[in-house]
């Protein structure tokens, strides 16, 4: 079974830190997402990734930053955390890279809450 | 990426089949229906995908319409543990993100 996990499950931070969330996959997975799931919302897509060091702005990029170093990990900065950061993120990942129609797994989500 | 339209809520009882319906009129040829579902607390979970044949795996099966503008997800024998949010998402190969709407909350009843 495919295998992407997140570093943490529950996380409190205050305004004005710089907030890192980790995600690994075990799959050796080419594309690695990351999502916030807001009530009312759904989930909505912040970045990407087809490959490393490579990134792509999703729906809602601002105040975000990624990286990716190496082929199984993707880890989401947020800069400057503020209150409306407040969420619960998901990564995901999928092979196959940039055309692939295969699904994407996901890890059981981060719930952050910005103080 | 398609829109798709899905009822808000529908009831099961347990041991029956379940039924979930999902409009994608304005799909195009090159996209693929998604199915994931995804209990509370946990991150969604990957169900079944399709283009134009039916598929069947070993946790459901997908029926998608001729012309490709519907399809049903049907859990053949529905257990308390399918209780959960059931999400329907078309997307273009290469497109890379899948666009999540509020999907169906679906309780299957003793």
């Amino acid at each position: 079974d495919v295998k992407v996990t997140q570093s943490s499950r529950y996380l409190v931070k205050r305004t004005g830190e710089k907030v890192f969330l980790e995600c690994v996959q075990d799959m050796d997975h080419e594309n690695m997402f990351w999502y916030r799931q807001d009530p009312g919302l759904g989930l909505r897509l912040i970045y990407f990734s087809y490959d490393v060091k490579m990134k792509e702005k999703g729906d809602i990029p601002e105040g975000y930053s990624v990286s990716r170093e190496k082929k199984e990990r993707f880890s989401l900065i947020l800069e400057s955390a503020s209150t409306n950061q407040t969420s619960m993120y998901l990564c995901a990942s999928s092979p196959g890279g940039r055309d692939s129609n295969q699904p994407q797994h996901f890890g059981d989500g981060t719930r952050l809450s910005i103080l | 990426d398609a829109k798709t339209t899905q009822p808000t809520s529908m009831d099961c009882a347990e041991g029956r089949a379940a039924n979930l319906p999902c409009n994608h009129s304005t799909i195009s040829g090159n996209e693929y229906v998604y199915w994931y579902r995804q209990i509370h607390s946990q991150g969604p979970q990957y169900i079944i995908h399709g283009l134009k044949n039916n598929e069947t795996n070993e946790m459901a099966s997908l029926i998608i319409t001729e012309d490709r503008k519907s399809s049903t997800l049907i859990l053949p024998h529905a257990t308390l543990r399918d209780t959960a949010v059931y999400y329907c998402i078309v997307r273009v190969v290469g497109a890379g993100k899948s666009t999540f709407g509020d999907g169906t909350t679906l309780t299957v009843k003793p």
